[in-house]
């Protein structure tokens, strides 16, 4: 198994422009969610999903759209990059439909836009 | 609304132990400890469940008080290896999302 692979690991995007981060797992989870990682903020939920086709709303989904058509799949796009989306996120999964159980997450995606 | 961690970080040297507490202002229905190291993906630990019930991994253990809504992760003996920072997630039912505090930074010297 792969666990959770993110692409790409680092991208850096002008302010205004769109791009669309990868997630996916290999483990048949039903639970995938989006976070964001800032300097002495810890993680803060974007995102989640607990199972295709169903997704909602975290701490700061602003600025953040999600779907998932499939099971594996979790993108998180941003629709006009600010600089004040630069950050390190992450995708995380689970087993089952609610986050219950431990979280596996992925390497991560450093994004700066500038 | 996220837990609150304290301390927000902390030198320990090898050997020593220390004591990294989550607090949250609503009731609980289960805690969730994950340890970060610099650069790499957050690694899970344990969970609690309501219920005081205490788990434990070699010299890493955890507790979780229902009354004071709050969960303790106990580090024993520290290792060089545990150096990192720690988050603590919580859960407040069944079916909701997992809010992570801010973190606390463990520090081990030689």
């Amino acid at each position: 198994n792969a666990g959770v692979t993110q692409t790409p690991k680092f991208q850096v995007l002008k302010t205004g422009q769109s791009m669309t981060l990868q997630c996916a797992q290999d483990m048949n989870h039903e639970y995938m969610s989006w976070y964001r990682q800032d300097p002495g903020m810890g993680l803060r939920l974007i995102h989640y999903s607990v199972g295709a086709g169903i997704t909602d709303q975290g701490e700061v989904p602003n600025g953040y759209n999600v779907s998932r058509s499939t099971t594996e799949d979790f993108p998180l796009r941003l629709l006009s990059a600010a600089p004040s989306q630069t950050s390190v996120y992450f995708c995380a999964s689970n087993n089952g439909r609610t986050p219950g159980t431990e979280q596996y997450f992925g390497p991560g995606t450093r994004l700066t836009v500038t | 609304q996220q837990p609150v961690q304290s301390p927000q970080a902390v030198i320990l040297r090898e050997g020593e132990d220390a004591v990294i507490n989550c607090s949250s202002s609503k009731a609980l229905y289960s805690v969730h400890w994950y340890r970060q190291k610099h650069g790499e993906a957050p690694v899970f630990l344990m969970i609690l469940l309501k219920g005081g019930e205490q788990k434990g991994h070699e010299k890493i253990s955890a507790s979780f008080n229902e009354k004071k809504q709050q969960s303790s992760l106990y580090l024993t003996a520290s290792q060089l290896s545990y150096s990192g920072t720690y988050f603590c997630g919580t859960i407040y039912s069944s079916a909701s999302k997992i809010i992570f505090g801010s973190g606390t930074r463990l520090s081990i010297r030689p």
